[in-house]
């Protein structure tokens, strides 16, 4: 079985100061880890994707995440918040292969001060 | 990017009433759709895995005959909540699968919300 950890609920930045977001995983395989954006009102956002290549992965909008299998963990980064990033993240891990249904970490509620 | 769409975008019915929800594919085909549910301030969790032309496989605890789904085409996925009650007033979220050469990309519709009365 799989599993995501968001290990912070609720973060908060000012606007122009850099983004960190945490995840860590548990996995009994190479696993494809994902970062997903949700918007109030709006649908999932794929952010960006880990398929066991390169581990420092960059995604839309400046967001970037780099998996590290020595720690189990697939951080999210941003240097420079902007308001529009104001949104609700979710660190996700695939399925074995095969399965493709995704489990979701429990979320991390990024605000961003003006 | 890929498109998937949800129908309604929100309802209400009453106590005791079945209610239809669509997720379609608008510009790809997808032999494989995934409903999840999303409680207030809470993450996704997933309900069933549609599979076009087959039986629906459900995870633990979810009732498959409370929770009907069908699959009829490589475009649509109904979740039809039949006899629902308020705890069944949720965030329902579906997602269809995009296969590229040896790629598979999940994209999400925008989600259903229904509340019942």
């Amino acid at each position: 079985a799989q599993s995501v950890t968001q290990l912070d609920s609720h973060v908060s930045v000012s606007e122009g100061t850099p983004v960190l977001l945490r995840c860590n995983y548990s996995s009994s395989y190479s696993p494809s880890l994902f970062w997903y954006v949700q918007h109030p009102n709006k649908g999932l956002q794929l952010l960006l994707k880990y398929t066991s290549a390169a581990t420092l992965v960059k995604g839309i909008n400046g967001f970037e995440a780099e998996f590290k299998k020595s720690e189990t963990s697939f951080h999210l980064t941003k240097p420079s918040a902007h308001m529009s990033d104001a949104a609700e993240y979710f660190c996700v891990v695939s399925g074995r292969a095969g399965r493709r249904a995704l489990t979701f970490g429990s979320g991390t509620r990024l605000q961003v001060q003006p | 990017g890929a498109v998937v769409s949800q129908h309604p975008s929100w309802v209400i019915c009453k106590s005791g009433t079945s209610v239809k929800i669509e997720c379609r594919s608008l510009d790809f085909q997808a032999t494989t759709m995934f409903w999840y549910r999303q409680f207030p301030k809470q993450s996704l969790m997933l309900m069933a895995t549609s599979n076009e032309g087959s039986k629906a496989t459900y995870e633990q605890g979810v009732e498959k005959d409370k929770f009907l789904i069908n699959h009829a085409s490589l475009t649509l996925s109904t979740l039809t909540v039949t006899s629902a009650h308020p705890e069944d007033s949720s965030f329902y979220i579906c997602s269809a699968i995009r296969t590229s050469g040896s790629e598979d990309t999940q994209y999400f519709g925008p989600g259903t919300r229904l509340t019942v009365l």
